[in-house]
């Protein structure tokens, strides 16, 4: 079975753009979580999709964002990009009982 | 108070002995909670998870989970060099299906000393 993908690997950005990261989860896995990892606050939950369905969020500004789509892929987009967004950004594809992290992808804002 | 604490570390255990990764929560509803490994530049890789209290064990690894002290546990045997990683507790806040979210401690960095 095939784990979590998630594309690009890296990425560099400039203050003030937008970035969209994209997460495809375990084959049947209909739940997808996104969480920024820093070394300052660790790994902190940014928002949780099911069925296409925003199901959680955690406490992050509006400029971060999801959807989910029919196949259980989920975008995560952030837009007007601050120097303190540059961090590992993870997906985890949910199970019946817990989450797989997919391979991450690291954004650096210039 | 954080609603997952840990020793942030380093811990340093030398090859062979047992190291003991500890975690608080605050959340006296949490249902769920799960230890991951995570090296460096790598992503989280779960290790195990335990729902009811006492002792689950897997390999070298055994979970703890004291509800009544909000405390949870890993312990790993024969500590091998490889076992050097991070490891970071998470809790399910939230005990309804549908309204869960996993919230992690900021890990404990653990080193193997051969």
């Amino acid at each position: 079975k095939a784990g979590v993908t998630q594309t690009p690997r890296y990425l560099i950005k400039t203050r003030g753009q937008q970035v969209t990261l994209s997460c495809s989860p375990i084959s049947g896995h209909r739940s997808v979580s996104w969480y920024q990892q820093t070394p300052g606050q660790g790994l902190q939950f940014l928002f949780e999709y099911f069925s296409e369905t925003q199901r959680n969020k955690g406490n992050f500004p509006g400029r971060f964002s999801g959807r989910q789509f029919s196949n259980s892929r989920s975008e995560m987009n952030v837009s007007t990009l601050e120097l303190g967004d540059s961090a590992l950004y993870l997906c985890a594809s949910k199970g019946r009982d817990t989450q797989y992290f997919g391979p991450g992808t690291r954004l650096t804002v210039l | 108070q954080k609603e997952v604490e840990q020793n942030s570390g380093p811990l340093s255990v030398p090859e062979g002995a047992i190291a003991s990764l500890n975690c608080t929560y605050s959340d006296r509803g949490s249902q769920s909670f799960f230890w991951y490994r995570q090296y460096s530049g790598k992503s989280p890789e779960l290790i195990m998870f335990i729902y009811s209290n006492g002792d689950k064990e897997d390999g070298r690894f055994t979970a703890q989970l004291n509800k009544a002290s909000q405390y949870v546990s890993l312990l790993i045997r024969d500590s091998q060099p490889s076992d050097s990683a991070t490891y970071l507790c998470a809790v399910n806040i939230g005990s309804n299906f549908g309204n869960e979210k996993l919230t992690f401690g900021t890990g404990t960095r653990l080193t193997i000393i051969p």
